[in-house]
């Protein structure tokens, strides 16, 4: 079946520092692949997204690519901010099944 | 849009008594809606698919006695967790797709706290 592994945590990091969290999945088929972002005590909200493969999703000054060769879809952003601490989930989209699979989550504390 | 709002926020309850989680898609039609448990410091759990008109579908080692689920509209899923106990205290999560867009995630409410003591 579908799975995702994601780079454990808890990830700190000082503000400005440069953000790398690794996700990579096993899947069938050609999935759509998402990173959500979930803020202490609040839902998931969708954070990027790509649909297919080499497709750069990018928002809010973080990116990641879909790299079909790898398997993988590892969140990069250059400079990280206090604001950007949260969990951060990666997920994938079987457009049949019509339901996701999350990683276990990575939780971010970036300090001033 | 695509926003979904999920009530009530947090609630506390008594050992024996039941809850309901309402699920509601503001802005678009979703035939399905998805819902998930979170234990603190964990990922979230698919519990089962609610299906518009139809009954829910339940994943493995989830009690659908115990967590009733009813989508009776296009833009409304409930989620009634009967004779709650203490371990069932956790994050309850409902998502929704906007319909025809299967690649473009899924829109998530904001998750209720649910305590029973």
């Amino acid at each position: 079946g579908d799975s995702v592994t994601q780079m454990e945590g808890p990830v700190t990091l000082s503000e400005e520092a440069f953000l790398t969290i690794n996700c990579t999945y096993t899947a069938t088929g050609y999935p759509s692949l998402f990173w959500y972002v979930q803020y202490p005590g609040e839902g998931l909200q969708l954070l990027l997204k790509a649909t297919k493969a080499d497709d750069k999703g990018s928002n809010k000054g973080f990116e990641a690519t879909y790299r079909k060769e790898t398997t993988s879809f590892h969140l990069e952003k250059g400079s990280v901010q206090v604001s950007d601490s949260a969990v951060y989930f990666c997920a994938l989209g079987n457009t049949n099944a019509g339901k996701s699979t999350f990683g276990d989550g990575t939780t971010l504390t970036v300090k001033p | 849009g695509a926003v979904v709002s999920q009530h009530p926020s947090w609630v506390i309850c008594k050992s024996g008594t039941s809850v309901k989680i309402e699920c509601r898609s503001l802005d678009f039609q979703a035939t399905t809606m998805f819902w998930y448990r979170q234990f603190p410091k964990q990922s979230l759990m698919l519990m089962a698919t609610s299906n518009e008109g139809s009954k829910a579908t339940y994943e493995q080692g989830v009690e659908k006695d115990k967590f009733l689920i009813n989508h009776a509209s296009l833009t409304l899923s409930t989620l009634t967790v009967t004779s709650a106990h203490p371990e069932d205290s956790s994050f309850y999560i409902c998502s929704a797709r906007l319909l025809g867009t299967a690649n473009y995630g899924y829109t998530f409410g904001s998750g209720t706290r649910l305590t029973v003591v």
